[in-house]
């Protein structure tokens, strides 16, 4: 199992472009997550999907689309980039465990908006 | 204000040695508390989870402690390895939601 993966690893645009960050999981999980770190500021919440057809705002939305596009897979589209949205951006997945859903963090994508 | 608030931000460790790192929440109703590993330029690692009724739980060289009434976690790590090396990160959940600590960096030295 690769667990959650991301791509693209690395991406650099230019203020106002766009793109979309792609994340898909093999773990059969109902629930996927989008965040993003920024240094001193730890994870905060995006969107997330608690299962397939439905999405919703996290904490920090605003700049950002997202589509749960099967079980599988969560996008994370960027419509207009700023430099503000210069961050690393990890895609996440839960399932319950014995005591309660656990997260799996997919390697994180690192982007920068010049 | 953060609801979970770790201390201390960052430390520097001799090999070998052990050390303790701390995590404050106000988040409440109270569910469980977390503790991710996350090595640099990787993704959370879950390490631990402690529910209301338990009052320490051990992972390997990893031992967490939950004080529910007080509202204070501790992960401990005893005889600290390289490896050791990364941002540990408390995370509680409470009223459906997780409340994300910023992390402690640590660094072990040879």
């Amino acid at each position: 199992n690769a667990g959650v993966t991301q791509t693209p690893k690395f991406q650099v645009l230019k203020t106002g472009q766009s793109m979309t960050l792609q994340c898909a999981q093999d773990m059969n999980h109902n629930s996927m997550y989008w965040y993003r770190q920024d240094p001193g500021m730890g994870l905060r919440l995006i969107y997330y999907s608690a299962s397939e057809g439905t999405t919703d705002k996290g904490e920090v939305p605003n700049g950002y689309n997202v589509s749960r596009l099967n079980k599988r897979e969560f996008s994370l589209r960027l419509e207009s980039a700023a430099p503000s949205q210069t961050s690393v951006y990890f895609c996440a997945s839960s399932g319950r465990d014995r005591v309660a859903d656990t997260q799996y963090f997919g390697p994180g994508t690192r982007l920068t908006v010049l | 204000k953060n609801q979970v608030e770790q201390s201390p931000q960052s430390l520097i460790i001799l090999e070998g040695k052990n050390c303790t790192l701390q995590c404050n929440y106000t988040v409440s109703p109270f569910s469980n508390l977390r503790w991710y590993k996350q090595d640099t330029g990787r993704g959370p690692v879950s390490l631990t989870i402690m529910t209301f009724s338990e009052n320490t739980k051990s992972n390997g060289r990893y031992t967490a402690t939950l004080d529910a009434d007080t509202k204070q976690s501790s992960l401990h790590i005893t005889a600290s390895q390289l490896s050791d090396s990364a941002s540990y990160i408390c995370v509680v959940r409470g009223n459906n939601r997780l409340a994300f600590g910023k992390g402690n960096q640590v660094v072990v030295i040879p």
